[in-house]
């Protein structure tokens, strides 16, 4: 089952713009990450938020993290082509004392040239 | 270091036959969790194996299986193919069990196609 809902489900703009992604959730969690995929390939990690912080930046990344509404956005500033890819927020919760990692539906996301 | 490997990158097979995918976590990583991903359904868990001990499973039926060796290498199974079951399965493995809080290192997928 998904954790996290993703939207939008697609995302298209042109190159400089910037491209905002939201991911909601459903339970209490430990912490929210946002991985990356090119198609076809493997997931890559782009950034950790701790359930106790609201904020984090990363170059041209900076996520948000609202638990009151179980909610999480990530914002791409500047976009290069190089962006075009799938992007899953992770949440991570506690099952039988062991950690579990669940993705969301993810965003796809294409940065015109 | 490098990175998790998972062989092989594709393989087809025909239905009612089994499959044994290969991953290899980064030297040091004693953690190994697998994911199927498809179109429809996205990123689903199946397992995770810490230290050759099976930790957490997903909702799949008993034709998934898997199991971990004692250098952290794991093996994961699917018998009995179904039509359903073609899908890129990603291996992910993590420095730490049990209360763990970091990034997944993934490795390219297996893409399997049951015919």
């Amino acid at each position: 089952s998904q954790q996290g809902e993703e939207d939008p489900q697609a995302l298209s703009i042109q190159e400089g713009e910037n491209a905002t992604m939201n991911c909601s959730y459903k339970t209490s969690i430990n912490n929210l990450q946002w991985y990356r995929q090119n198609s076809g390939r493997g997931l890559v990690h782009l950034i950790l938020i701790r359930s106790n912080e609201r904020e984090k930046h990363s170059g041209r990344l900076r996520v948000t993290l609202d638990t009151s509404k179980k909610s999480s956005s990530l914002l791409i500033t500047a976009s290069r082509a190089a962006d075009t890819a799938s992007y899953f927020c992770a949440t991570d919760s506690y099952s039988g004392g062991y950690q579990k990692v669940t993705f969301g539906t993810g965003t796809k996301l294409q940065v015109i040239p | 270091k490098a990175g998790v490997t998972q062989t092989p990158r594709y393989l087809i097979k025909t239905r009612g036959q089994q499959v044994t995918l290969s991953c290899s976590p980064i030297s040091g990583h004693r953690s190994v969790s697998w994911y199927q991903q498809t179109p429809g359904q996205g990123l689903q868990f199946l397992f995770e194996y810490f230290s050759e001990t099976q930790r957490n499973k997903g909702n799949f039926p008993g034709r998934f299986s898997g199991r971990q060796f004692s250098n952290s290498r794991s093996e994961m199974n699917v018998s009995t193919l179904e039509l359903g079951d073609s899908a890129l399965y990603l291996c992910a493995s993590k420095e730490y069990g049990g209360r763990w809080t970091g990034e997944l290192f993934f490795g390219e997928g297996s893409r399997l196609t049951v015919l």
